[in-house]
């Protein structure tokens, strides 16, 4: 079953404390990207890859790292969180055939 | 700047009654549309999406999307609702025929009253 994972769904950490949000594809995708949704302002972009240690800031980057050291991974690092990336945040990939998949969110409370 | 507007940030609606959930985008030569679903706390499923072709969509759960080039539109409609039908509705476009980065609205909050 195709499938974009990520972990944790759930995270609570404090202000500086530094977290990463993995996401995993089975899909063999070449591209994917991180978006954040918050109240009123739909989902934006943060960062995405083209490939394999290809990665470009989207439209929200600041305050975010990725890496994409294989295929299947792409985790999303805040080094030092603080209280406007309270968000709820999805990973995605895309291949042939023209359709994003999305993960399941990760909701991300910073104090 | 590319952009997708959802006029509608709420559409309350009577069971059985028919709805429309409006998207408007920026103009551009080559686009690619789509509308997603969030139900209460899940995540995104793809409802329906234009590629090419016919530009009546008809897509999952008795949803249908008519892509109107002249008015850069791409209106979701369904003639019935269902209470199960309340949740958050995206609409969304790709520009210059790229899939891989999608522009999203602000979203449409679909509440269906009994």
């Amino acid at each position: 079953e195709a499938q974009v994972t990520q972990n944790p769904r759930y995270l609570i950490t404090v202000t500086g404390k530094k977290l990463t949000v993995t996401c995993s594809q089975n899909m063999n995708h070449e591209y994917m990207s991180w978006y954040r949704q918050d109240p009123g302002l739909g989902l934006r972009q943060i960062y995405y890859s083209m490939n394999v240690e290809v990665t470009d800031k989207g439209d929200v980057p600041e305050g975010y790292k990725v890496s994409r050291k294989e295929k299947r991974n792409f985790p999303l690092i805040l080094e030092s969180p603080s209280p406007n990336q309270t968000s709820l945040y999805f990973c995605a990939s895309s291949g042939p055939g023209n359709t994003i998949y999305f993960g399941e969110g990760s909701w991300l409370t910073v104090v | 700047a590319q952009s997708v507007t959802q006029l509608d940030s709420q559409v309350p609606v009577f069971e059985e009654a028919p709805v429309e959930l409006r998207c408007n985008y920026s103009s551009s030569v080559s686009v690619y549309l789509f509308w997603y679903v969030q139900y209460p706390n899940q995540g995104l499923q793809l409802l329906l999406k234009y590629l090419s072709g016919s530009t009546l969509v008809k897509g999952i759960n008795g949803f249908e999307a008519e892509f109107n080039k002249s008015q850069t539109s791409f209106h979701l409609r369904k003639p019935s609702v269902h209470i199960s039908d309340t949740a958050e509705y995206f609409c969304a476009v790709s520009y210059g025929g790229a899939t891989n980065k999608l522009i999203f609205g602000t979203g449409t909050l679909l509440a269906v009253q009994p």
